[in-house]
C-alpha cells in the first residue's frame, strides 16, 4: 500500500520568498509517479507537478520544482518568487505505477500562507 | 484549455434520498475517477471507471454508490439513499490514456451537504 505523509499542517511565507512543502512517501513499488496539486479556497484541485521515480532530473514547471530525494523518499515541493495568490491547501499525492488505471493517494495537505 | 465540469457545484439533500452527481470530463480522455473529501481532511479516492465498466473501486464505494456513462460525454455518481456522513466534496477527475503519465485532471467539485 502507498502513503504519503506532509508534517507541516501549515505554513507562512513572506511574498517574493521561496518557501518548501515537505512530503515523504512510502511504497513497495519500483515504478510509481508523484504529483503536488493545489486547493485554493475556492475548492477545486489543481495539478501543478509530476515526478516520475524513474526521472533523473528533478521536475520543474515555471516557479515550482520538485526536489526528488528516492534514497530518503521524499518530493518535496519548492515555490520561487512566492505571489500572494499561492496562497491555498497543497496536497502531495503519489499513483502506484507510472501508468496504467491507478488511483492517486494523497497526503493531508499544507495550508500555505504568503504574507505581503 | 480543456476542463473537466461538475455540476451542481453545491448540493443539498435530505438524509436518505438518491441524489446524482454529474461530470463531464475532458473529451478525449478515457479513464475517469470519482474522489471525495470531506471537510477538512484529505483527498480519498472512490472509483475508477474505463471502457464502461468499473476498473477499480475503494471500501468506501459500497453498494449505495454507482457509476454510469450514459452518454458519450457525461460520467456520474450515484448515491442511492444518503447518509449525513456521505455529506463530502466529491471531485470528478480524467485522464488521457493508460501509456501517458497517470496525471489526473481535476474538476471544481461538488459540495454534498446531507441534512
Amino acid at each position: 500500500a502507498q502513503k504519503i505523509t506532509q508534517t507541516q499542517p501549515g505554513m507562512f511565507v513572506q511574498e517574493k520568498e521561496a518557501v518548501t512543502l515537505d512530503c515523504t512517501y512510502d511504497t513497495s513499488d519500483q515504478s510509481y509517479g508523484l504529483f503536488w496539486y493545489k486547493q485554493p479556497s475556492s475548492g477545486e484541485m489543481i495539478f501543478l507537478i509530476y515526478q516520475g521515480s524513474y526521472d533523473e532530473q528533478n521536475a520543474t514547471e515555471g516557479r515550482y520544482s520538485l526536489n526528488f530525494q528516492k534514497a530518503r523518499k521524499s518530493a518535496n515541493l519548492v515555490i520561487s518568487a512566492s505571489q500572494l495568490g499561492d496562497s491555498a491547501m497543497y496536497f502531495c499525492a503519489m499513483s502506484a505505477r507510472n501508468s496504467g488505471n491507478t488511483p492517486l493517494v494523497f497526503g493531508k495537505g499544507t495550508r500555505l500562507s504568503v504574507i505581503a | 484549455e480543456p476542463e473537466v465540469t461538475q455540476t451542481p457545484s453545491h448540493q443539498v439533500t435530505q438524509m436518505g434520498q438518491e441524489v446524482i452527481l454529474r461530470c463531464v470530463p475532458i473529451s478525449n480522455h478515457l479513464y475517469f475517477y470519482w474522489y471525495r473529501q470531506i471537510l477538512g481532511q484529505k483527498v480519498e479516492f472512490l472509483v475508477s471507471f474505463y471502457n464502461n465498466e468499473i476498473s477499480e473501486k475503494s471500501e468506501i464505494f459500497d453498494d449505495q454508490f454507482s457509476v454510469e456513462r450514459p452518454d458519450g460525454s457525461n460520467f456520474t455518481l450515484k448515491i442511492r439513499s444518503t447518509k449525513l456522513e456521505d455529506s463530502a466534496m466529491y471531485f470528478c477527475a480524467s485522464r488521457i490514456d493508460g501509456k501517458a503519465k497517470n496525471i489526473q485532471y481535476f474538476g471544481a467539485g461538488t459540495r454534498l451537504s446531507v441534512l
